[in-house]
């Protein structure tokens, strides 16, 4: 498969913890990178590799893998976290990228 | 710091080649180790990666785009562009211009530029 799948939606409630999930057969390979979008702003990669943050991002978010599964977790939500989230990887040939269509993440 | 910036025509009439540059600050695109990128995302929608070009080095495009897209750079300038030939309005989207790396995906955007095809 040459796609990566996301839920559309997700909810939680302010200060709790959430899971955004990515699933494709790349993914069984090669490691996913995470972005956050918010309306009008560009995406902000805010995970990479195995679990890594680039400078700047709070440590609320860490990132998992398992077989043909990657997650995105954020431990105690705030408010300034609700965002689009969308997941990249490379596909099976490791030239080409694929990306998740994307999971809205609201907070209560 | 790293910046990138998108420029080019906001409005493209249909059947014509929409031509983009994105101009680099902060790094040289000859250093290597990256690789330049350009992304797009249709209106209130996700995101679809076009293509790579590494400097000195291949590139490669998304097979929906290959016969289409042409992605080229010019270290000199330290910009890297993009041509898209034959638009139709499903090529109506936000272009983004992106830093990327292998171990990493991609950590520098460009504000995005949206792009308009018109008939």
């Amino acid at each position: 498969s040459s796609e990566l799948t996301q839920d559309p939606a997700v909810s939680v409630a302010l200060g709790h913890t959430v899971r955004i999930t990515c699933q494709g057969d790349s993914l069984r390979k090669y490691f996913a990178s995470w972005y956050q979008q918010k309306p009008g702003q560009a995406p902000l990669l805010v995970l990479y590799g195995n679990d890594n943050r680039p400078s700047g991002i709070p440590d609320r978010f860490s990132a998992s893998s398992s077989g043909n599964t990657a997650s995105l977790t954020i431990t105690g939500a705030q408010a300034e976290d609700e965002a689009d989230y969308y997941c990249t990887s490379r596909d099976n040939s490791g030239n080409h990228w694929l990306f998740g269509g994307g999971t809205r993440m609201t907070v209560l | 710091q790293v910046q990138l910036q998108e420029s080019g025509p906001g409005l493209v009439k249909s059947s014509q080649t929409l031509s983009l540059t994105c101009t680099v600050s902060g790094y040289s695109i000859s250093s290597g180790g990256y690789f330049w990128s350009w992304i797009r995302q249709y209106p209130g929608k996700g995101l679809e990666w076009i293509g790579n070009m590494f400097h000195n080095g291949p590139t490669y495009h998304t097979s929906s785009l290959k016969s289409r897209v042409s992605i080229s750079l010019d270290a000199s300038k330290n910009q890297f562009s993009l041509k898209l030939s034959s638009v139709t309005a499903a090529d109506t989207a936000i272009y983004y211009c992106a830093r990327g790396r292998t171990s990493t995906g991609f950590d520098y955007w460009g504000q995005g530029t949206p792009v308009t095809v018109s008939s």
